[in-house]
């Protein structure tokens, strides 16, 4: 299987726990996004890395999320002292960058967050 | 600021035509998108279209863009049940800025 990847794809937690998540991208491709989907909305973008650079992180929706991606291919999203309002499908997608006008983001199946 | 509207839930019947509808404000986008979400699923691009066309067509699938508006529709012929999930409009741009989506439901 050649698309994005995310491990796991359920985490159930108690509330002041941390939890991470893993995204791994297509292979070849650069750009690597994270994104936040709660039930009956759009995902909702989060930050992104082209290659290991962290380009956009403004989005990220408190101080207690982190992402990082250390050598340019997967990527972990860290979220710590979980509150309940974290609970959410986070996304990730990936692409080959703005190397053409065109700029398909390729998701991956989420991992469905459940704090307790 | 940019932001992307739509429908929540359209109803058809197996074999009629489905018109999902978007609105969107930022007149800079160059490209808008059509994303597919099945149940416990990610997204799946269906199609694009570039803001200087106004129409594209893909098999079964017919977008339609009205730029003076900035209205964008998915047109979904002959509608089957597999055809059934969630339809995400998205504006181009680093994020993507996306629609809360349409539920389609197609009654057999």
């Amino acid at each position: 299987d050649t698309g994005v990847s995310q491990n796991p794809r359920h985490k159930i937690t108690k509330r002041g726990q941390n939890v991470t998540f893993r995204c791994d991208p297509i292979s070849e491709h650069n750009r690597l996004y994270w994104y936040r989907q709660t039930l009956g909305q759009g995902p909702e973008f989060l930050t992104y890395f082209q290659n290991e650079a962290q380009l956009e992180k403004s989005r990220l929706l408190s101080d207690r999320f982190s992402a990082e991606r250390p050598k340019g291919s997967f990527s972990t999203l860290e979220i710590q002292r979980t509150e309940q309002g974290d609970s959410a499908m986070y996304l990730c997608a990936s692409s080959l960058g703005n190397s053409g006008v065109y700029n398909e983001q390729f998701f991956g199946p989420g991992t469905r967050l459940t704090v307790l | 600021g940019e932001d992307v509207e739509q429908s929540l839930f359209l109803s058809v019947r197996e074999g009629d035509s489905s018109v999902i509808n978007c609105t969107y404000t930022d007149s800079s986008s160059t490209y808008l998108y059509w994303y597919k979400q099945e149940p416990g699923a990610g997204l799946q691009l269906l199609t694009y279209i570039f803001s200087n066309m106004d129409m594209k067509q893909d098999q079964r699938l017919t977008v339609l863009l009205n730029k003076k508006d900035k209205h964008l529709s998915l047109r979904i012929a002959d509608t089957q049940t597999g055809d059934s999930a969630i339809y995400f409009c998205a504006e181009r741009g680093t994020p993507l800025v996306f629609g809360k989506g349409t539920r389609l439901s197609v009654i057999a």
